[in-house]
């Protein structure tokens, strides 16, 4: 059963600082990984997708992907209250064609 | 951009009755579709994946019968929830995808809250 575990907080950051949100996964033949980022009664929208082994960067987001430790992470710098949000790790396995499998979500405040 | 649609946004059934759920991909052809459904306080629970003209695959525990998707164009798929109860009353999400098989990225409709009473 593929399975992605998220801490469900609520992580609390202080304005300006570096929020960091960890996902781990269970199917080793997992091949693609999202960000998604929720508001509250809102559907998900992309934050980042990452493919390979290694840091991807894009604006103030950063995604990392451990493989061989089956564990993906994102940093947000200079956090802003407009990212108070839930944060929704999601991966599609290796094999045929899939749906994304959603992690139940860390929810992120910024504290002003 | 990469528009999806949902339509309606909310909608409000009685128990024992059927309800019609569409997605369109507005300015792209959608290979692949998936439908979502999100509880209170919980994460998004793949239902289904469609590919157009093709019948759906179903996630274990979800019944086909009961759930009725047709992808009939590249643009459009629809979500019949067949004798709804109010424990069908969620938060359903469709999502579309360029490529076959939903590995690039998918593009997420606004969402239908759907309450049975």
């Amino acid at each position: 059963q593929k399975e992605v575990e998220q801490n469900s907080g609520p992580l609390s950051v202080p304005e300006g600082a570096i929020a960091s949100l960890n996902c781990t996964y269970s199917d080793r033949g997992s091949q693609s990984f999202f960000w998604y980022r929720q508001y509250s009664g809102k559907s998900p929208e992309l934050i980042m997708f990452i493919y390979s082994n290694g840091d991807k960067e894009d604006g103030r987001f950063t995604a990392q992907l451990n493989k061989a430790s089956q564990y993906v992470s994102l940093l947000i710098r200079d956090s802003q209250p407009s990212d108070s949000a839930t944060y929704l790790c999601a991966v599609i396995s290796g094999g045929g064609a899939d749906g994304l499998t959603f992690g139940k979500g860390t929810h992120l405040i910024i504290q002003p | 951009g990469a528009v999806v649609s949902q339509h309606p946004s909310r909608v409000i059934c009685k128990s024992g009755t059927s309800v019609k759920i569409e997605c369109r991909s507005l300015d792209f052809q959608a290979t692949t579709m998936f439908w979502y459904r999100q509880f209170p306080k919980k994460s998004l629970m793949l239902m289904a994946t469609s590919n157009e003209g093709s019948k759906a695959t179903y996630e274990q525990g979800v019944e086909k019968d009961k759930f009725l998707i047709n992808h009939a164009s590249l643009t459009l798929s629809t979500l019949t929830v067949t004798s709804a109860h109010p424990e069908d009353s969620s938060f359903y999400i469709c999502s579309a995808s360029k490529l076959a098989g939903g590995r690039d990225e998918q593009y997420f409709g606004p969402g239908t809250r759907l309450t049975v009473t």
